[in-house]
Order: C-alpha cells, then structure tokens, then sequence
C-alpha cells in the first residue's frame, strides 16, 4: 500500500527557509484521483493544513502562509516538497505529508509519520 | 475561511460508554468531512470520510453522521484503545481546516 516519508533538517535558523520533502512509495505520485497535502502540528496544538499540489503541478495554499510558501511535485522521484521561507519560532511543529483524496470527500489518508522542525537560532 | 467548531474540547469516560463529538461548520459543506484519530506521538489516522462511511479496517462502533453543517462522531461502546484525540476536517473549499479537536481520556 501507498507509504509517506517525511525527510528534512529538523532545525531551522529565523529567517531561514524551511524545506521539506515528502517521497511516496507503494503507488505513483502521478495520478489524478489524489492530491498530495502538507499539514503542520505545534507541539501540544491542533493541526493546521498548509496546502496541496497536483501531480500537474497545479496548488492550493492556505492563505495565512500563500507568501512565504512554495510546494513543488517531482514526479520523476515519486516526492513532493514544501518550502517554507522567512520562518519564525511559530513555524516550530511536526509537518506531515498526506494523500487527499479528490473525489472521495473527507478523505486524506496515508499521513507520513511526520517530521519535528524546531526554529531557533 | 469555513471554521470548524468542535466540542466538547475535552472528554471523560469509561470503558463501555456511548460517547458523541460533535463538529458545526461555519457554513454548509455538503458531506465533505472526515474524522480523524490521533493518539500521542502518532500521525492522525482517517475514520470517517463522506460524514458517514466507515474507513477501511475501523470498527464497526465508530459511526459518524450529519451534512450541511452539523456533524457527530459517535462511539457506541468505547474500547481502551479509543482513549485519544479526535478531529473533524472539511474539505469543501480551502483552505482545508480542522476542528480544533476533542480529547477523549479516561474517566
């Protein structure tokens, strides 16, 4: 079955960009019955979803991060990435990656296991 | 943004209880709505998608119901593994947002 793996730095200076990449396993990136989101934890907190790319390329962002954020597909390494720049102490969290379904409504599953970013000097 | 408010925030209970969540969304979403399961130091795992159908492999015990905007997740006789956090998430239009999660502890 569809695996997700989170890979990255787990410490990010202020002001720095963050980058994340997530690599799919068990299944092709390129399909067009799913999309492929990023959502983020703080420590404690709930979750917040960041945004969602296409295998076209085509994305959606959440509006409170559309400026400082990029996600990017790499169908020829099955991965998909977000960058995340001029990062601040609150964009400390576990990121995840997930699959969405697109016509399956309320449907996001596999989640990778997560990755804890830390933002600090 | 279509808000997502779910309660209670936090929950007691004992094994064996019926326990419901509810989620009321700021504006209609149809059925677009999934509930989520996420025990500590774990990824959120997918119950309930379209409202109301039952997630591969998920026990029979969880159901959920609702459209337009108001929405419950229901267990019928709770299991010591269902002691975790549980949110709601609508897909209807994005940004995708979250309830801000019920905490399901033993009582």
């Amino acid at each position: 079955q569809v695996q997700l793996q989170e890979s990255g730095p787990g410490l990010v200076k202020p002001s720095q960009t963050l980058s994340l990449t997530c690599s799919v396993s068990g299944g092709s990136i390129v399909t067009d019955s799913y999309y492929w989101s990023w959502i983020r934890q703080p420590a404690g907190q709930g979750l917040e979803w960041i945004g969602r790319v296409f295998s076209s390329g085509s994305t959606n962002y959440n509006p409170s991060l559309k400026s400082r954020l990029s996600i990017s597909v790499d169908t020829s390494k099955n991965q998909f990435s977000l960058r995340l720049n001029s990062v601040t102490a609150a964009d400390t969290a576990i990121y995840y990656c997930a699959r969405s379904a697109r016509t399956v409504v309320g449907a996001t599953f596999p989640w990778g296991q997560g990755i804890l970013v830390t933002v600090s000097s | 943004a279509i808000q997502m408010t779910q309660s209670p925030s936090s929950l007691s209970a004992s094994v064996g209880d019926r326990v419901t969540i509810t989620c009321r969304a700021s504006q209609g979403i149809r059925n677009d709505l999934g509930w989520y399961q996420q025990k500590p130091g774990e990824a959120p795992k997918l119950l309930i998608f379209a409202a109301s159908t039952l997630h591969t492999g998920v026990p029979s015990r969880f159901s959920g119901g609702g459209s337009g905007t108001d929405f419950t997740l229901t267990i019928s006789s709770l299991q010591p593994e269902d002691f975790a956090t549980y949110y709601c998430l609508q897909d209807y239009d994005y940004p995708l947002t979250f309830g801000q999660g019920t905490r399901l502890d033993i009582k």
